[in-house]
């Protein structure tokens, strides 16, 4: 049973360019989260999907960057006219269900996609 | 401001020696897990815990959530090398969204 897939593992764009990075969650799950890990700062929630809906962006930057999850093919996170402060290591997490009024349900994460802009 | 407060950052101990690693918060949480990242992965759940005072063992690795599910603790016993790793905990809140402390650093040296 494949876990958690992002691809690529690791992305170097340049100033300007765009970044996808895709998340396959675990098979039988429907939820996806990306979090962002920037050193020094710890895991910060970006964006919680279900299919074909976006159930929670609030830690999503306002510009340039997006996410969805499409009833068929991963979930992508994108981003776009990348700069410096972009940099950093982004995790997709999966779980089957939401749990019952909290994180009841165990969540997988993915091995992130490591995004260096030069 | 952090809503989980991890102490201490890093520490560093002699294989076979007992740590114990802190997750602190001024909220209440209806559950709390613990994760291990290791350089280059992703974070990898060890535990959840959720009732206030709880006691959950994994190995050499025992959790206890706090009595009034604002803290937590982790404590290793006889550590080893292969415990060496970045311990994170998080906590559900708002829409399904987890917050992460910013880690405890281990690093066991045989």
């Amino acid at each position: 049973n494949a876990g958690v897939m992002q691809n690529p593992r690791h992305l170097v764009r340049r100033r300007g360019q765009e970044a996808r990075l895709r998340c396959s969650p675990m098979k039988g799950h429907s939820h996806v989260y990306w979090y962002r890990q920037l050193p020094e700062e710890g895991l910060k929630f970006m964006v919680y999907l279900q299919k074909e809906n976006i159930i929670d962006e609030s830690g999503m930057p306002k510009e340039r960057f997006s996410a969805e999850f499409p009833k068929e093919g991963p979930s992508i996170l994108r981003i776009q006219q990348v700069v410096r402060g972009d940099s950093a290591a982004y995790f997709c997490a999966s779980s089957p269900s939401v749990g019952t009024g909290a994180w009841g349900t165990e969540a997988f994460f993915g091995q992130g996609t490591r995004l260096t802009v030069v | 401001t952090q809503l989980l407060e991890q102490s201490p950052q890093f520490l560093s101990i002699q294989e076979g020696e007992n740590l114990t690693v802190y997750c602190n918060s001024s909220s209440v949480f209806s559950s709390l897990q613990w994760y291990r990242q290791e350089p280059g992965e992703g974070p990898v759940l060890l535990v959840t815990v959720v009732t206030g005072g709880e006691v959950k063992k994994l190995k050499r690795l025992t959790f206890q959530f706090g009595d009034a599910r604002k803290d937590s603790s982790l404590h290793i016993t006889a550590a080893q090398p292969g415990d060496t790793g970045l311990y994170l905990c998080a906590a559900a809140w708002g829409n399904n969204r987890l917050a992460f402390g910013k880690g405890n650093q281990v690093v066991v040296i045989p």
